[in-house]
């Protein structure tokens, strides 16, 4: 298996653009987590899935932030409008079922100017 | 409280030193434990994984303790190539994986 996918790897957009970050996790994984890091606020779980399920949002930082995951192998994180403060490393990541390992995408830098 | 709470460092080591994080978390449904490691401009990669007490892998050990919830992690003889920033996720209930922000280690020859 290829591991998990992001696309794209770098995004470089205008403050109040719509910016859409996808993700496919490894095959047969039931899990999927969005992640975004910064230096000041380090790798902070946004939301995660089970089975295409959301389960917890609690970590989206406020409306403009929306996830969706309309299939098993498919995940989007859509940001409308962006903002500056919205510049980070997001990362994908996938495991296999309860309590094991979850394995990360190279991540998408996004940089909002 | 952050949920998961690492010092930041970094911690500056020679060759050969034995180093050692600590990593507590406040929720005590914590039911499984990671430490990745994450190089400069990379993703996290898992280093160990913890469900019981401890575990040990060659030059690394990992510690658990429930009852004061935090887990560390024992590097021995560091080399070189040690130097990255290391991760703790304690997974909550649910398969929440969460994580600290990390500590910086660097070996110097």
């Amino acid at each position: 298996d290829a591991g998990v996918i992001q696309s794209p790897r770098h995004e470089v957009t205008e403050m109040g653009q719509e910016v859409t970050l996808r993700c496919k996790p490894i095959s047969g994984h039931d899990y999927l987590f969005w992640y975004r890091q910064t230096m000041m606020r380090g790798l902070e779980l946004l939301i995660y899935f089970n089975n295409n399920v959301p389960i917890d949002d609690s970590g989206m930082p406020e409306d403009r932030f929306s996830a969706k995951m309309p299939n098993a192998s498919f995940s989007t994180l859509k940001i409308q409008p962006s903002e500056p403060r919205d510049s980070a490393v997001y990362f994908c990541a996938s495991s296999l079922g309860m309590n094991t390992e979850a394995f990360f995408g190279q991540g998408t830098r996004l940089t909002v100017v | 409280r952050k949920e998961v709470e690492q010092d930041p460092g970094p911690f500056n080591v020679p060759e050969g030193a034995t180093v050692a994080f600590n990593c507590t978390y406040s929720n005590s449904a914590s039911q499984s434990f990671f430490w990745y490691r994450q190089d400069c401009r990379k993703e996290p990669k898992l280093l160990m994984s913890v469900y019981s007490s401890g575990n040990e892998d060659g030059r690394f050990t990992a510690q658990l303790n429930r009852a004061s919830q935090y887990i560390s992690l024992l590097i021995r003889d560091s080399k070189l190539s040690d130097s990255a920033t290391y991760l703790c996720g304690p997974m909550e209930y649910g398969n929440k994986l969460v994580f600290g922000a990390g500590t910086i280690l660097r070996v110097k020859s």
